[in-house]
């Protein structure tokens, strides 16, 4: 079946760095890819959206020159967390909606952990 | 306003017995979507189960299912026969309006199954 491929799964950074995290759609074009973010014991918070062509859109309170979003192709969504500091740190997850017939599917990647040392 | 909300932030749940997960949302749009996550310590985001807004009945997948109560707006999660592999983290969340794919996800439900 359709999935969402996310990469890394797990990085530790330096402070200072910058860290690329990649979704790619396998199987089904994805016009549109969601970037969450979550910290340890909580819920899902909508970063950004991205769109294949267009610039991203960002949720308020999100810094969109320090979380830099390309969406290059229609299966690739890249999100970069720029100058990483510690509070950066957090569980990374994207989404991306398959289209289908009666509605769509929201195929989910495992996440990238982020530790910034 | 909290758009989703989750009450129980754990609970607990004897192997083999039926547990339900509280979840209430709040929408002024006619047109939404209810769903239900498991996610593990692992991390990953598995689907359980939908519900639409204009679905008349509720949403049954093998031993979870939906008690949506749309007056009430309320849309539990029943997991019958528990199971140990079914202790992980819950969410509830929803989607707004017919062209929206974006999810906005309630606090969660840490489940624990004991044997």
């Amino acid at each position: 079946g359709a999935v969402v491929s996310q990469h890394p799964s797990w990085v530790i950074c330096k402070s200072g760095t910058s860290v690329k995290i990649e979704c790619r759609s396998l199987d089904f074009q994805a016009t549109t890819m969601f970037w969450y973010r979550q910290f340890p014991k909580q819920s899902l918070m909508l970063m950004a959206t991205s769109n294949e062509g267009s610039k991203a859109t960002y949720e308020q309170g999100v810094e969109k020159d320090k979380f830099l979003i390309n969406h290059a192709s229609l299966t690739l969504s890249t999100l970069t967390v720029t100058s990483a500091h510690p509070e950066d740190s957090s569980f990374y997850i994207c989404s991306a909606p398959e289209v289908r017939d009666r509605g769509f599917t929201l195929h989910f990647g495992n996440g990238t952990r982020l530790t910034v040392t | 306003a909290q758009k989703i909300t989750q009450t129980q932030p754990g609970m607990f749940v004897q192997e083999k017995e039926a547990v339900t997960l509280d979840c209430t949302y709040d929408t002024s749009d006619p047109s939404y979507g209810l769903f239900w996550y498991k996610q593990p310590s692992s991390g990953e985001m598995i689907f359980l189960i939908y519900q639409g807004s204009y679905d008349q009945q509720n949403a049954t997948e093998g031993r979870y299912s939906l008690n949506f109560q749309k007056a009430r707006k309320s849309a539990n999660l029943v997991i019958s026969a528990s199971q140990l592999g079914d202790s992980a983290m819950y969410f509830c969340a929803m989607r707004e309006g017919l062209v929206a794919r974006q999810l906005t996800f309630g606090s969660g439900t840490q489940l624990t199954v004991l044997p």
